[in-house]
């Protein structure tokens, strides 16, 4: 069964940083591209960050470009999102997903997400 | 950038109806077009990728159509566990996006 599990979200005052990660389990991780996409409150869904399966290709939204890192530990299985100079208006549930290929796909499987709260 | 946009924003329609919600990409993305369904307080469920590739498990009365830049969502019989939010996403590129979303509900 595929699981997965984000932990790291958090309040965290404008200009600060925090570190997601998304514990994987159940499936091959290195064979899948991973993404990581944001809801905020009452809105959409929003995708920041995508990542191949061995790592070396990284995608990311023009919103967090230059701001965020995403990276995995495919020894671990693990997905991180760094994120740094952080906004008000990152305020959001943040999910872990796995893509359906080890490139950019679509996401069949979701984490139930890690809430981060950019307020002062 | 490849802008997607959805229609309608809501609808509200009988138990038994057919719906269907389309997705419109501002450039061609071939079939890199995904449809996911999110209930209330839940976390999005993946229902058609490839434009038309049913999910495994994803109940036959929902069913995807389109190629290039439109793109079509459609239950077949509305039920009342199918009042959600619905959108679509692109992945044809190194920049994914998704659509507004549809929310769906009985009339």
């Amino acid at each position: 069964e595929v699981q997965l599990l984000e932990s790291g979200g958090g309040l965290v005052q404008p200009g600060g940083s925090l570190r997601l990660s998304c514990a994987a389990s159940g499936f091959t991780f290195s064979s899948y591209a991973m993404s990581w996409v944001r809801q905020a409150p009452g809105k959409g869904l929003e995708w920041v960050s995508g990542i191949s399966g061995t790592g070396d290709s990284t995608y990311y939204a023009d919103s967090v470009k230059g701001r965020f890192t995403i990276s995995r530990d495919n020894s671990n299985n693990t997905l991180y999102l760094q994120m740094n100079s952080l906004r008000a208006e990152d305020t959001a549930l943040y999910y872990c997903a796995k893509d359906r290929s080890a490139v950019p796909a679509a996401n069949n499987y979701w984490g139930q997400g890690t809430l981060v709260t950019v307020s002062s | 950038d490849i802008q997607m946009t959805q229609s309608p924003s809501s609808l509200s329609a009988s138990v038994g109806d057919r719906v269907t919600i389309t997705c419109r990409a501002s450039q061609g993305i071939s079939n890199y077009l995904a449809w996911y369904q999110q209930k209330p307080g839940k976390v999005p469920k993946l229902l058609i990728y490839a434009a038309s590739t049913l999910q495994s498990g994803v109940p036959s009365r929902f069913s995807g159509s389109g190629s290039g830049t439109d793109f079509t969502l459609t239950i077949s019989s509305l039920q009342p566990e199918d009042v959600a939010t619905y959108y679509c996403q692109k992945y044809n590129s190194a920049l994914v996006t998704f659509g507004p979303g549809t929310k769906v509900d009985i009339k």
